[in-house]
């Protein structure tokens, strides 16, 4: 069965980075796009960025340009969001998700996450 | 960017009841339309996708349906288990931005 399975909750000083990891199992690493989503508590999802694990291709909210870096390591099925220059207000819980296209026609595809990690909360604190 | 506006923002309901959460796209986003399901503490859930296409595994009391920039998710009976954050999102183009979500409560 598909699994995402991400690394536990960091605690983090202003000014540090966070790294974040998402093993995936149960499906060919590379065949889907992994997308990052963080939730500060009791608000909404944002949508941080996306991945390509087989190019290594990315694309980044333009929030988080400059601050955020997104990898993997494809022998062991990972993939890794490193957010930098951490302040108050990036304590959340950060997610990573699967990201299959649904419906294709004419060159563009419906996406949809349809495979979550279970969260790593990331808090910033002095 | 696409500005997705979700309506109402908190419901109560009860058990039995039939439910209506609205989304509405700031322009035209076709069908690519999402909507998902999130329960305290736990990762969001995939329901629909395409406006109103039924993802596997999901009961068929939700259903999904568009009508120009209006989308609607609906509950047709209310169980227990579905007392959740519902949140749309937007697939057509990037950044592939979220609703601000409906909390459903029990009344």
């Amino acid at each position: 069965q598909v699994q995402l399975v991400q690394s536990g909750a960091e605690v983090k000083k202003p000014g540090a980075s966070v790294k974040v990891s998402c093993k995936a199992s149960g499906y060919t690493f590379t065949s889907y796009d992994i997308n990052w989503v963080r939730q500060a508590t009791g608000q909404g999802l944002e949508w941080m960025g996306w991945m390509n694990p087989n190019s290594g291709n990315t694309g980044y909210a333009q929030k988080f340009q400059g601050r955020v870096t997104m990898t993997r390591d494809t022998s062991i099925s990972t993939a890794y969001m490193e957010l930098s220059s951490l302040r108050s207000e990036d304590t959340a819980v950060y997610y990573c998700a699967r990201d299959v296209p649904k419906y294709c026609s004419g060159g563009r595809c419906s996406r949809a996450y349809d495979y979550w990690g279970q969260g790593t909360l990331v808090t910033v604190s002095s | 960017d696409i500005q997705m506006t979700q309506s109402p923002s908190s419901l109560s309901a009860s058990v039995g009841d039939r439910v209506t959460i609205t989304c509405r796209a700031s322009q035209s986003i076709s069908s690519y339309l999402n909507w998902y399901q999130q329960k305290p503490g736990k990762a969001p859930k995939l329901l629909i996708y395409d406006a109103s296409s039924l993802q596997s595994g999901v009961p068929s009391r939700f259903s999904g349906s568009r009508s120009r920039t209006d989308f609607t998710l609906t509950i047709s009976s209310l169980q227990p288990e579905d007392f959740a954050t519902y949140y749309c999102q937007q697939s057509y183009s990037t950044p592939p931005v979220f609703g601000q979500g409906t909390r459903l409560e029990i009344k």
